[in-house]
């Protein structure tokens, strides 16, 4: 059953301290995504990839967030120094890339961040 | 830019229908999209629609798409209280992937 996997789950850290997001996705799908979720600001794109380049992290404080694709099998999202108004929870999505495609995404079911 | 907006919170009773609402700004979009996300997970794919249709039937849904007002609706006929979830619409701009989603809506089914 291919799914994109995103750990941790859920990650309680203090305000400073660095964080790193790792994402999975589906064997074989080229494009990968950052989003944001929370209640104020919706879904927001911060990054994403094709063929492990990044083409978009215009939505991404540069100042702090860093994203990354080491390989094909593994999406990195980096937040040093966190603040509070980073708690959110950051989901990655990933897809097949192909134009005549239907487009569709595919998403992990999220990192949950608090930072205190 | 692109920019997709929906309404926030739809109250509905269990056998209702549910219409869920959607606009959206890029003239040049392909493909629009209905994400549903339950609590505590990710978004799934529900339906999608191509921009040179009106509509899309698939067992209880229908899409309505009005491309000369980029409005976008969603229909859940016989509503039940497992579709209580928050609703994405979402937009794929020209290009590669990238899809731009609205605020969400969230559907509340109560008995």
């Amino acid at each position: 059953d291919a799914r994109v996997t995103q750990t941790p789950r859920h990650k309680v850290t203090e305000m400073g301290q660095e964080v790193t997001m790792r994402c999975q996705p589906i064997l074989g799908h080229n494009t990968v995504f950052w989003y944001r979720q929370t209640m104020m600001q919706g879904l927001e794109l911060l990054a994403y990839f094709r063929n492990r380049a990044p083409l978009d992290d215009s939505g991404m404080p540069k100042d702090r967030f860093s994203a990354e694709m080491p390989d094909a099998t593994l999406a990195t999202l980096k937040i040093q120094p966190s603040e509070p108004r980073d708690s959110a929870v950051y989901f990655c999505a990933s897809g097949s890339g192909q134009v005549a495609n239907t487009g569709e995404l595919f998403f992990g079911e999220g990192s949950r961040l608090t930072v205190l | 830019g692109e920019d997709v907006e929906q309404s926030l919170f739809l109250s509905v009773r269990e056998g209702d229908s549910s219409v869920i609402n959607c606009t959206y700004t890029d003239s040049s979009s392909t493909y629009l999209y209905w994400y549903k996300q339950e609590p505590g997970a990710g978004l799934q794919l529900l339906t999608y629609i191509f921009s040179n249709m009106d509509m899309k039937q698939d067992q209880r849904l229908t899409v309505l798409l009005n491309k000369k007002d980029k409005h976008l609706s969603l229909r859940i006929a016989d509503t039940q209280t497992g579709d209580s979830a928050i609703y994405f619409c979402a937009e794929r701009s020209s290009g590669f992937q990238k899809l731009v989603f609205g605020t969400g809506t969230r559907l509340l089914v109560s008995p």
